[in-house]
């Protein structure tokens, strides 16, 4: 079946860092594929998407490149704010069939100032 | 912009008691998901429903029931509570239809404590 592997955590940054977090996929077919971020306490939101191969999705300066030829959706930012601490899930969205998304394990991502 | 609204934020039952967790889903989104998600675990689908009719189903347990009713929204009823059902029960939303492949919007969720 379709599944996510995610790089384990927790990640421990300093500042400004730069930040790589490894999603990898497998599934039947061209899925699509997001990154959820998780604040402590919170539910979870949508940080950014690609829907098909070479897309870039990007958002409050996280980017993730939908790569079909490793099968990886790596999230990467180039220096990360304390603020940015929080838990980040990879996910694929199955086409035409089920549209429920099959989620990573999850990182925990931990900034210190 | 709305967003998915879920209620109760916080329910504690105890064993063997009855929860029902309400989900109200953004306005024209035509597709409803459960998720659970247990401490430090990653969200497992439970169950979804297109145009308020089951469409799939994940790893629900069978004391596990939940309908979407005229209006869109959707219930999830536990029963037989378990220590184990002690959780974080995520409801989201999408539109399907139409050939829209939207995102899943999450609720903030409720958060379950079985004693």
């Amino acid at each position: 079946g379709d599944s996510v592997t995610q790089m384990e955590g927790p990640v421990t940054l300093s500042e400004e860092a730069f930040l790589t977090i490894n999603c990898t996929y497998t599934a039947t077919g061209y899925p699509s594929l997001f990154w959820y971020v998780q604040y402590p306490g919170e539910g979870l939101q949508l940080l950014l998407k690609a829907t098909k191969a070479d897309d870039k999705g990007s958002n409050k300066g996280f980017e993730a490149t939908y790569r079909k030829e490793t099968t990886s959706f790596h999230l990467e930012k180039g220096s990360v704010q304390v603020s940015d601490s929080a838990v980040y899930f990879c996910a694929l969205q199955p086409r035409g069939g089920s549209e429920k998304l099959v989620f990573g394990k999850g990182t925990k991502l931990t900034v210190n100032p | 912009a709305a967003g998915v609204i879920q209620s109760p934020r916080h329910l504690i039952k105890e064993k063997r008691e009855t929860a029902t967790l309400k989900c109200y889903p953004i306005p024209r989104h035509d597709t409803v998901y459960w998720y659970q998600q247990g401490p430090g675990q990653d969200p497992q689908f439970l169950i979804s429903f297109y145009e308020k009719m089951q469409s799939d189903k994940g790893s629900i347990p069978d004391r596990f029931s939940a309908q979407q009713f005229s209006d869109y929204h959707s219930e999830l009823n536990m029963s037989s509570l378990e220590l184990g059902d002690s959780a974080l029960y995520f409801c989201a939303s999408s539109l399907v239809g139409q050939g829209a492949n939207s995102p899943l919007h999450f609720g903030n969720g409720t958060r379950l404590t079985v004693t």
